[in-house]
């Protein structure tokens, strides 16, 4: 079946170090994006990438890097920048400038520091 | 990107009870969005509005397309405790990049059993 897997669905990260947020679809999507959402709150986007080998930053990029060097995979690396990175990431994919149609999300990461 | 308000921010029901909850915008949409996401979990599409005026069914779920292309509403009939979840509302924008998503802040369900 086609679909959106990220990993890993928990992950621990202590004070100071990067960490990498898997992102894998075989959907033969175009665009891939990430967005961040905090307790109650909606979903405010961080990358996204429409073609491989080519990213934008959205709303808040600060603190986050991404690469896209496959059309099937967008992993997300929180790095050592980003001052409150606790918080549900959610990654997602569409066919390229047809959003009509809407996203196809995956199952998100809860990225806790501790 | 394009702002989009969504009404009431939460909600807590009696199992059983009609729901309404709408997204309102100051621009104009081509295609209206709804999402349920279920906690711990990413957003799931629930019904598609592409047409102003057009009223969509999805089981217990009716979505509506506001004939101003400024709002869309979505209500739920004889809620069960499975509707827990967040509603997001979203509409597609033109920016440099292409054709984007924008989302609404969402809407809470509760629901009492």
């Amino acid at each position: 079946d086609g679909g959106i897997t990220q990993s890993p669905k928990y992950l621990f990260r202590k004070e100071g170090q990067n960490v990498t947020l898997s992102c894998e679809q075989n959907l033969n999507h175009d665009a891939m994006y990430w967005y961040r959402q905090d307790p109650g709150q909606g979903l405010r986007l961080i990358y996204y990438s429409q073609i491989v080998n080519d990213f934008q930053k959205g709303d808040i990029a600060e603190g986050y890097s991404v690469s896209r060097e496959k059309k099937e995979s967008f992993p997300l690396t929180v790095t050592s920048a980003q001052k409150n990175p606790t918080a549900f990431y959610l990654c997602a994919s569409s066919i390229v400038a047809d959003a009509n149609y809407g996203y196809t999300f995956g199952s998100g990461t809860r990225l806790t520091v501790v | 990107g394009q702002q989009l308000n969504q009404s009431p921010q939460s909600m807590f029901i009696q199992e059983g009870e009609d729901v309404s909850m709408n997204c309102t915008s100051s621009s104009i949409f081509n295609t209206w969005l709804w999402y349920k996401q279920d906690p711990g979990e990413g957003p799931v599409l629930l019904i598609a509005l592409y047409k102003a005026g057009e009223l969509t069914s999805n089981g217990r779920l009716t979505a509506q397309f506001g004939i101003t292309r400024k709002d869309s509403f979505l209500n739920i009939s004889a809620s069960i405790p499975s509707d827990v979840g967040i509603y997001f509302c979203a509409g597609p924008y033109l920016n440099n990049a292409g054709n984007m998503l924008t989302f609404g802040g969402g809407t809470r369900l509760m629901v009492k059993p």
